[in-house]
């Protein structure tokens, strides 16, 4: 059965320090990694990875894949009270529909950043 | 000009009744989904609809099914409510093609109560 795994389930860090979550996956035909930041609604896009050894990045917030360690980590850093969330890594994989048979999330990483 | 949106927000309901939650997308994607996040946060697959094509996650009751009247819509019907069935459920859609940027968009989600 495919399995998305991540790390830690919760973390409670300072405004200011830097983060990092971690994923790993057992997938069969394996596609692409995505993470996702969700707050009180939906989940919001942050990174999609398919090759391994390039990061994504964005403002105080990048990403990376190592294909070898079916592994991901999304780091955060110079936190900020904004950035409490739940981030969640899911991946895709080729199935009958090629390739959006659905994302199979992990149960997510509860970030919590104090003042 | 929202991407996904949902319909109701909330939705509350007794035991045993038949509910629909509506979905549609104005993204021009030819996929869409639906997920459920349980209590604990865990969002997982249930459907995924693409050009007539379903793919069911072998785990969700045939109490659930999904109808599509064109590629912008994906409703979820759902029958004889039980109090399992309380959860946050998500839209979600992208477009399949042969590119690897498919990253997944979701609704705001729907919350739904069995008493």
């Amino acid at each position: 059965e495919d399995k998305v795994v991540q790390s830690p389930l919760s973390l409670v860090v300072h405004e200011g320090d830097t983060v990092t979550l971690n994923c790993s996956y057992e997938v069969t035909n394996f596609r692409s990694l995505l993470w996702y930041k969700q707050e009180k609604k939906a989940p919001t896009f942050l990174f999609m990875l398919t090759s391994s050894g390039i990061e994504k990045k964005s403002g105080r917030l990048s990403s990376i894949l190592d294909k070898k360690e079916l592994s991901s980590i999304l780091n955060i850093t110079a936190t900020q009270t904004g950035d409490s969330a739940i981030y969640l890594c899911a991946v895709s994989f080729y199935g009958r529909l090629g390739g959006a048979d659905g994302l199979t999330f992990g149960k997510g990483t509860h970030l919590i950043i104090q003042p | 000009d929202t991407a996904v949106s949902q319909t109701p927000k909330y939705l509350v309901t007794q035991m045993g009744n038949d509910k629909s939650i509506k979905c549609e997308q104005n993204l021009g994607h030819d996929t869409m989904y639906w997920y459920k996040q349980d209590s604990k946060k865990f969002l997982k697959i249930m459907f995924s609809y693409n050009n007539k094509e379903l793919i069911i996650n072998e785990t969700v009751p045939n109490r659930f099914s999904p109808k599509s009247p064109d590629k912008a819509h994906l409703n979820l019907h759902i029958n004889s409510l039980e109090l399992g069935d309380s959860a946050v459920y998500f839209c979600a859609s992208s477009l399949r093609g042969g590119g690897i940027d498919n990253e997944q968009f979701f609704g705001p989600g729907t919350r739904l109560t069995v008493l």
